[in-house]
């Protein structure tokens, strides 16, 4: 089965300095992967994927993501981080079966970023 | 586009009364999910559709939840009967799965709240 793991359950940083998220995956096959943002009384918002090519993904908002494969690891960074990045969020990963036609995201358990002014 | 729109956005409700909880999804889209989010147990797929058609509803908690997509624009949650434990936030996602990397959009959820 498809996974992935967001080992921190909160990340703090002071506005200005760079940020990492980090999550890993588990897959079989090629790996498809996901951030997203989550803003107080907010749904998910789509961040960035990667599905092939370059390993450094740009997104939204200034963020940008590191796919490495020999890790398996695909950590959402900003270089300078503002008080308004402080959300929560998620990591997740393609969760395709050929034999249910299931298509669907699994997600993570969610990292919470607070930044500090 | 609007994005993926839900309704209620709050509901207060007592134990023991059905819920019913709406989602439109964005146009095109072919696939819709229900999630719930709770603190306790973070966000939980509850079913999935495909082209209207339930694929995956191991995530429904038990019979008292039940789901129906009846045409590619119009998606239904309902709890009956309510208990207090169902109170969280419902989340309605629209993806188009055509694609190899099918990003989900989320709707603005539904606060529900069983006294």
């Amino acid at each position: 089965a498809q996974s992935v793991a967001q080992p921190e359950d909160q990340v703090n940083v002071a506005e200005g300095n760079p940020l990492t998220v980090k999550c890993t995956y588990s897959v079989s096959g090629n790996p498809y992967l996901f951030w997203y943002v989550q803003y107080p009384n907010r749904g998910l918002q789509f961040l960035l994927k990667y599905i092939t090519g370059d390993n450094l993904v740009k997104g939204s908002y200034g963020f940008e993501a590191e796919f490495n494969k020999s890790q398996t690891s695909f950590h959402l960074k900003k270089p300078s981080a503002l008080v308004s990045d402080s959300a929560l969020y998620f990591c997740a990963v393609r969760d395709f079966r050929s034999d249910t036609g299931r298509r669907a995201l699994t997600f993570g358990s969610g990292t919470r970023l607070q930044v500090q002014p | 586009d609007a994005g993926v729109i839900q309704s209620p956005r709050h509901e207060v409700t007592e134990m023991g009364q059905e819920v019913t909880l709406r989602c439109k999804p964005i146009s095109g889209h072919n696939s819709l999910f229900w999630y719930r989010q709770t603190m306790m147990r973070g966000l939980e797929l509850l079913i999935y559709f495909n082209n209207n058609v339930p694929i995956d509803d191991s995530g429904m908690p038990e019979d008292r939840f039940s789901a129906k997509m009846p045409n590619a624009s119009f998606s239904t949650l309902k709890i009956q009967p309510s208990e207090p434990r169902d109170s969280a936030v419902y989340f309605c996602a629209s993806s188009l799965t055509r694609d190899r990397a099918y990003e989900q959009y989320f709707g603005p959820g539904t606060r529900l709240t069983v006294t």
